[in-house]
């Protein structure tokens, strides 16, 4: 299996800019999470989904944020407007419904807003 | 609020030196915990998941435990090698729910 796919891995953008990020879980698996990871705040999860339903958006920061799960084998995390406090490593991770519930990371998307 | 505390936020140690790092969590309600690795610039590695029925797990010369009641969880590295430098997180969660992740110990092991 490829495993978690992100994309794209790098993004600098200016401030009030569109940013769309893009994942694709490994197949078969039921959750899909994004994170977001900072030197100050380390790991926060922004949403999870179970079966392509957003179950919890709580960490979402602000409206300016928003995610769907179109199908079982896509997700994206849109912010618009972007700010410079945006900037961050976004995470993607996958995991099973059952068994060790391990969870399964993507190689991050990076993003920078000037 | 749940939290995972992970100490020391650091650690330096020659190469073979045998150390444990350190999770501490709030909730003793907990699902699974687990111990990754991240790389600079990588993304997040799974080492270890212990249920909460378990009480540790093994991997090579790595081992966790885990001990509920005192919501505590260690990750004990054997005859450590340069290789290992790198930052390990633990995490846990509740069932059904995500995993609420530490700030991680950062693990530099000198040749």
């Amino acid at each position: 299996d490829a495993g978690v796919i992100q994309s794209p891995r790098h993004e600098v953008t200016e401030m009030g800019q569109e940013v769309t990020l893009r994942c694709k879980p490994i197949s078969g698996h039921d959750y899909l999470f994004w994170y977001r990871q900072t030197m100050m705040r380390g790991l926060e999860l922004l949403i999870y989904f179970n079966n392509n339903v957003p179950i919890d958006d709580s960490g979402m920061p602000e409206d300016r944020f928003s995610a769907k799960m179109p199908n079982a084998s896509f997700s994206t995390l849109k912010i618009q407007p972007s700010e410079p406090r945006d900037s961050a490593v976004y995470f993607c991770a996958s995991r099973l419904a059952g068994g060790f519930g391990e969870l399964f990371f993507g190689e991050g998307s990076r993003l920078t807003v000037l | 609020k749940q939290e995972v505390t992970q100490i020391p936020a650091a650690l330096s140690v020659p190469e073979g030196e045998n150390l444990v790092l350190n999770c501490s969590f709030t909730d003793s309600a907990i699902y699974n915990l687990q111990w990754f690795r991240q790389d600079p610039g990588k993304g997040l590695t799974s080492l270890l998941l212990i249920q909460s029925s378990q009480r540790e797990q093994t991997s090579g010369r790595l081992n966790a435990s885990l001990d509920k009641s005192s919501g505590r969880s260690t990750l004990y590295i054997a005859a450590s090698q340069p290789g290992d430098s790198a930052t390990y997180l633990c995490a846990f969660n509740q069932a059904g729910t995500a995993l609420i992740f530490g700030k991680g110990t950062t693990l530099s092991v000198s040749s």
